[in-house]
C-alpha cells in the first residue's frame, strides 16, 4: 500500500480482556517498529523487527505484551489481561534497513486503545 | 545506551518569529538525527533529517544544525505560521536502526 496501515483505528475493551493490534508496513520495508504514546507524552519504544534477525524486545513493559511478524509483512501486537494503564495510542512504523546508516521511519495513524 | 534530551518542552512564538528547539545526545557514535512533527491526533511525520557527516541542512523555512563536538542538534523554523503549531520530536540513531526519541516540544504559533 501507499503507507503504513494500522487496524483497528480505535479499540475499547474491558479490563482483563486480551487485545490484538495489527500493522501493515510499507511494501519492501524490512524494519518494523511498535511504539506506545500515552496522552500528551512522547514515543515509548516497544519492539523492533529487523529482517530475519531476532526482534529487539527490550521495550516491552511486561510479559503481557508480545508481538509477532510474518516475514517482512504484517505484524500483530498482543496485550493480554489488559490493565487501565495500557490505555494509549499504539503506533507502528516501518523503514528500509540501512545497516546502521539511518533511514526515515514512516508511521501509521495508530490504534487508540481505551481500557474501561 | 543512547539518551536524548529535548528542550524546551513548550514554546510559544508570535507568527513570523523564529523558533528553535534543541536536542542533546549522549552517544558520540550516533550518526543519524531526524525530526518529526506531530499534529494533534495525527501520526508523526518526518520533516527533516541530518547525518553526522553534515553540519547543516535546510529545506525552505526549516533547518537543522548539528554540533558533533558538543553532541547537540537543533531545529530552526523561520517565519513561523499558525500551521507550524504541533509537537516536534527529535531522535538519534547509533549503529542499529533503532531510533531514540526526545520527549517532544509543543510549539504554539500565535497569529
Amino acid at each position: 500500500g501507499a503507507g503504513v496501515s494500522q487496524s483497528p483505528s480505535n479499540k475499547v475493551t474491558e479490563k482483563g480482556k486480551d487485545v490484538e493490534l495489527r500493522c501493515d508496513p510499507i511494501s519492501g520495508h524490512t524494519a518494523l517498529y511498535w511504539y506506545r504514546q500515552r496522552l500528551g507524552q512522547g514515543l515509548e519504544f516497544l519492539i523492533y523487527f529487523q529482517g530475519n534477525s531476532a526482534p529487539d524486545k527490550s521495550g516491552l513493559p511486561s510479559d503481557r505484551f508480545s508481538a509477532e511478524r510474518t516475514g517482512e509483512s504484517v505484524s500483530t501486537l498482543t496485550i493480554q489481561r489488559t490493565q487501565q494503564e495500557d490505555s494509549a495510542v499504539y503506533l507502528c512504523a516501518s523503514s528500509q534497513l540501512s545497516g546502521g546508516l539511518g533511514q526515515p521511519q514512516h508511521f501509521g495513524d495508530g490504534t487508540r486503545l481505551s481500557i474501561l | 545506551g543512547e539518551n536524548v534530551e529535548q528542550h524546551p518542552s513548550t514554546l510559544s512564538v508570535q507568527e513570523g518569529d523564529s523558533a528553535v528547539i534543541k536536542c542533546t545526545y549522549s552517544d558520540s557514535a550516533s550518526n543519524y538525527f531526524p525530526w518529526y512533527k506531530q499534529e494533534l491526533g495525527k501520526r508523526p511525520q518526518l520533516i527533516i533529517d541530518i547525518r553526522s557527516n553534515v553540519g547543516e541542512k535546510k529545506d525552505q523555512r526549516i533547518a537543522v544544525t548539528l554540533n558533533k563536538t558538543a553532541k547537540h542538534f537543533s531545529l530552526h523554523i523561520t517565519e513561523t505560521q499558525p500551521e507550524d503549531s504541533a509537537v516536534y520530536f527529535c531522535a538519534a540513531l547509533r549503529d542499529t536502526d533503532k531510533l531514540i526519541f526526545g520527549t517532544g516540544t509543543r510549539l504554539q504559533v500565535f497569529p
